[in-house]
């Protein structure tokens, strides 16, 4: 069965510093691969995703992501962090159904922690 | 950009009662809509698939006749818990998909419904 791991399950780190969070997936065919961030109290919002093309993504709010194919990874990083980057980051992969339409399959997420 | 919405955002309810969650695209016409559950600090759990116009398909281990999916529209999907009880109790979220777009397989989704069963 396919699955997402997230290694870092929680994080801490200070403002300014850098930020790798690890994302890996086991399913072998073509997939479609997202970060998703889930503020404090808030819905689950889209960060970056990659379906094609170049496999280095920018998202919104300084966040990128590098997909390498040979270790089906998906590492999302970003160079300096703030305070207001606290929150739950969920990696997610598309996976194809039955029916042929997609559902995602989640990670089980990373707290990440920035100490002002 | 596509707006999913959910209500109620929270309910609390008897044992042994029915609740219903509704989950709407506002600006966007969904043929797919997706259930996840979320227990707390951990990952979204896919409960079921609900298509327009035709029966939901359910994830193993979800009970069909516990949550029970109705997709009336292409803006509007239902999960009722039936019967709940207390370890029902959780984190209900809908997300869909726009019926146009590139099949990228990007979802949209909606606050949550948190569900308290006392």
């Amino acid at each position: 069965a396919q699955s997402v791991s997230q290694h870092n399950h929680h994080v801490i780190l200070s403002e300014a510093a850098s930020l790798e969070l690890g994302c890996n997936y086991s399913y072998g065919g073509t997939v479609n691969l997202f970060w998703y961030v889930q503020y404090p109290g808030q819905h689950l919002q889209l960060l970056l995703k990659y379906f094609s093309g170049d496999p280095l993504v920018k998202g919104i709010k300084g966040f990128e992501a590098e997909f390498i194919k040979s270790k089906f990874s998906f590492n999302l990083r970003k160079p300096s962090v703030q305070w207001s980057d606290t929150a739950e980051y969920f990696c997610a992969v598309s996976r194809p159904m039955d029916t042929g339409r997609r559902a995602l399959t989640f990670g089980s997420g990373t707290r990440l922690q920035v100490q002002p | 950009g596509a707006v999913v919405s959910q209500h109620p955002s929270w309910v609390i309810c008897k044992s042994g009662t029915s609740v219903k969650i509704e989950c709407r695209s506002l600006d966007f016409q969904a043929t797919t809509m997706f259930w996840y559950r979320q227990f707390p600090k951990q990952s979204l759990m896919l409960m079921a698939t609900s298509n327009e116009g035709s029966k939901a398909t359910y994830e193993q281990g979800v009970e069909k006749d516990k949550f029970l999916i109705n997709h009336a529209s292409l803006t509007l999907s239902t999960l009722t818990v039936t019967s709940a009880h207390p370890e029902d109790s959780s984190f209900y979220i809908c997300s869909a998909r726009s019926r146009y777009g590139p099949n990228t397989g990007e979802l949209f989704f909606g606050e949550g419904s948190r569900l308290t069963v006392l």
